[in-house]
């Protein structure tokens, strides 16, 4: 079965503080990997996404993800968090059929405190 | 440009009622889905649309699920004989279904099952 795990219900780090949100996945074939936020009472919005090329990609707000294939991973990242990031975060990944569609991780709540 | 649209933003239902969902896409955008995000559940797909056609179908939990797309644009999602469990957020996105990978999100119908 196709899946996506965020291991962490909930990342806690300082206002200054690099961070990461882990996400592995398992579908076959070479996935698009994408990260979305979701902030309180809205929907979710497109941060970054990995299709091919350098490993590393950049998006929006300073943040980047690391693709790994050999891991299959896709963590996301960013070198010095503000509270305002503080929300739900949740990888997706397309596999390689015809539907386009997504399966999301379970999300991870990412908490930066003061 | 206006991003895409949703309505209504709140539905409280009676168990047994049959209800509507409103999605309004991005204007030009040939792809259309439906998601739902339970609690403690994550988000899973329903269905994809390209153009008035729906080629996977997959995620719809049971036959009292049903959706249409008319001219390609407004997509409608019925729920008939409504039951506790289909309260949840519905989220709708498009793409432009061709070089853009990327699903673009509503901000969500929450429904409410009593």
């Amino acid at each position: 079965a196709q899946s996506v795990a965020q291991p962490e219900d909930q990342v806690n780090v300082a206002e200054g503080n690099p961070l990461t949100v882990k996400c592995t996945y398992s579908v076959s074939g070479n996935p698009y990997l994408f990260w979305y936020v979701q902030y309180p009472n809205r929907g979710l919005q497109f941060l970054l996404k990995y299709i091919t090329g350098d490993n590393l990609v950049k998006g929006s707000y300073g943040f980047e993800a690391e693709f790994n294939k050999s891991q299959t991973s896709f963590h996301l990242k960013k070198p010095s968090a503000l509270v305002s990031d503080s929300a739900l975060y949740f990888c997706a990944v397309r596999p390689m059929d015809s539907s386009y569609k997504l399966i999301f991780g379970s999300g991870t709540r990412l908490l930066v405190r003061p | 440009g206006a991003g895409v649209s949703q309505s209504p933003s709140n539905k409280v239902t009676e168990k047994g009622k049959d209800v509507e969902l409103r999605c309004d896409p991005i204007s030009g955008h040939t792809a259309l889905y439906w998601y739902r995000q339970s609690l403690g559940q994550g988000l899973e797909f329903l269905i994809y649309f390209q153009g008035n056609s729906a080629p996977d179908k997959s995620g719809l939990p049971s036959d009292r699920f049903s959706a249409e797309r008319t001219g390609g644009s407004v997509s409608t999602l019925t729920i008939q004989r409504t039951q506790q469990e289909d309260s949840a957020v519905y989220l709708c996105a498009s793409s432009s279904g061709t070089t853009s990978y990327e699903q673009y999100f509503g901000p969500g119908t929450r429904l409410t099952v009593t």
